[in-house]
């Protein structure tokens, strides 16, 4: 079954530098989904990335998947508080689209003023 | 603004107590999941249902049941809470077919606390 790695665990960060959270697949992913949650509630969609490459923004937020589609990445830039909370990837478990999504055990994200 | 509503944000109920989680989304989704959070175990699927009456198995289902008799509406089960069920339960649902842009959308989640 396809497992998904994310890295850091956690993170802290001085507001207003970048950083960068990784998501490493054991599988092809056929769809990745970026998700956010803030503590103690549900995950809000970010983004979703589907061809090898692909890149995508949402304000100073960047997910890109590389061309082996086995790896993601999510940039944040300038970071502020606001972007505090903990980052989920999430993929397709089959190529044929099954609708099962599989997560990663997320990244616990800081933002210090 | 489209919904995924989760009937309590929080619980908290006694051991051996039958426990009812609802879940209704306004989407017309035909997807429907319930997942639970715990630290360090991230996200896992207890149950998920691709349509009215129908229901399958996820990865940790037991100790729980599903009913789903309508399309808005797929409900948790707990036969009769343990401690061990103490967690964070998020439900989500999603379009059939093919997942294209949004994947899931998420309710805000129940904390459960059994005592």
């Amino acid at each position: 079954s396809q497992e998904l790695e994310q890295s850091p665990q956690s993170l802290i960060v001085q507001e207003g530098k970048n950083l960068t959270i990784n998501c490493t697949s054991s599988k092809t992913l056929y769809g990745l989904y970026w998700y956010k949650q803030k503590y103690g509630e549900g995950l809000i969609f970010l983004m979703m990335l589907q061809k090898g490459g692909e890149e995508k923004s949402h304000e100073k937020i960047t997910a890109k998947l590389d061309e082996k589609k086995q790896q993601s990445s999510l940039h944040i830039t300038a970071s502020q508080p606001s972007h505090a909370g903990i980052y989920l990837c999430g993929a397709d478990s089959s190529r044929g689209g099954s609708e099962k999504l599989v997560f990663g055990k997320g990244t616990k994200l800081t933002v210090n003023p | 603004d489209v919904k995924v509503t989760q009937s309590s944000r929080y619980l908290v109920k006694r051991t051996g107590e039958k426990v009812f989680l609802e879940c209704v989304q306004d989407m017309d989704h035909e997807n429907m999941f319930w997942y639970r959070q715990d630290p360090g175990l991230g996200l896992r699927l207890i149950y998920f249902s691709y349509d009215v009456k129908m229901k399958e198995k996820g990865d940790i289902p037991e100790g729980y049941s599903v009913s789903r008799e309508k399309k808005e509406r797929f409900s948790l089960i707990l036969e009769s809470a343990s401690t061990n069920q103490t967690s964070m339960y998020l439900c989500a649902s999603s379009f059939g077919g093919p997942t294209v842009n949004y994947g899931y959308t998420f309710g805000s989640g129940t904390r459960l606390t059994v005592v």
